[in-house]
């Protein structure tokens, strides 16, 4: 999956507790895109960002959770309160700036988050 | 919405080669087909894409018909490790706008010994 790096790649909350998931995109992409994917269910867009800046946020619940791209360091997934329903597979995926005719702009995942909630 | 069709499960039989379609028949002029593939328990991993011309790379062939509105992806020799969902997505040129990928259900396909 040409080195997009999540962790941790197994969080056990309890339920009200925070879950913070991590994302390192691929050496030189500076776009990041999360994923959901509930047990036995696909994968549902979230969240698409760009160094320092939310491009989409239509795929967010609209309370508890977050998600940032800070200029250093790695991308962020927060869930504040979490619930039994958050329970799921969180993705991460990256991309290389646009225009990139070479890349062909193609999208690289990581290996997932799996959060539990109990 | 995803913009793509496909049946949702397939068997192969190991080492013939699986042929899975895709129907893309609202595709426009500057969407790329791309290919994904997810094996149980692991992120979704990158095949192949094309925009009108068939493509190969050591994964698997991609055809794509004249009218662009639909699409075959071939694994040439199915190994047992080739059973995972296919997804089958429609996206946007790098050097036009913005367009975040949806995934449909995709392809289940078991790879029989």
């Amino acid at each position: 999956n040409a080195g997009v790096m999540q962790n941790p790649r197994h969080l056990v909350r309890r339920r009200g507790q925070e879950a913070r998931l991590r994302c390192s995109p691929v050496k030189g992409h500076s776009h990041v895109y999360w994923y959901r994917q509930l047990p036995e269910e696909g994968l549902k867009f979230m969240v698409y960002l760009q160094k320092e800046n939310i491009i989409d946020e239509s795929g967010m619940p609209k309370e508890r959770f977050s998600a940032e791209f800070p200029k250093e360091g790695p991308s962020i997934l927060r869930i504040q309160q979490v619930v039994r329903g958050d329970s799921a597979a969180y993705f991460c995926a990256s991309s290389p700036p646009r225009g990139n005719i070479n890349s062909g702009n193609t999208i690289y995942f990581g290996e997932g988050s799996w959060l539990t909630v109990v | 919405d995803a913009k793509t069709t496909q049946p949702p499960s397939m068997d192969c039989a190991e080492g013939r080669a699986a042929n899975l379609p895709c129907n893309h028949s609202t595709i426009s002029g500057n969407e790329y087909v791309y290919w994904y593939r997810q094996i149980h328990s692991q992120g979704p991993q990158y095949i192949i894409h094309g925009l009108k011309n068939n493509e190969t790379n050591e994964m698997a062939s991609l055809i794509i018909t004249e009218d662009r509105k639909s699409s075959t992806l071939i694994l040439p020799h199915a190994t047992l490790r080739d059973t995972a969902v296919y997804y089958c997505i429609v996206r946007v040129s790098p050097k036009t706008s913005y367009d975040k990928v949806i995934f449909g259900p995709g392809t289940s396909l078991s790879v029989i010994p």
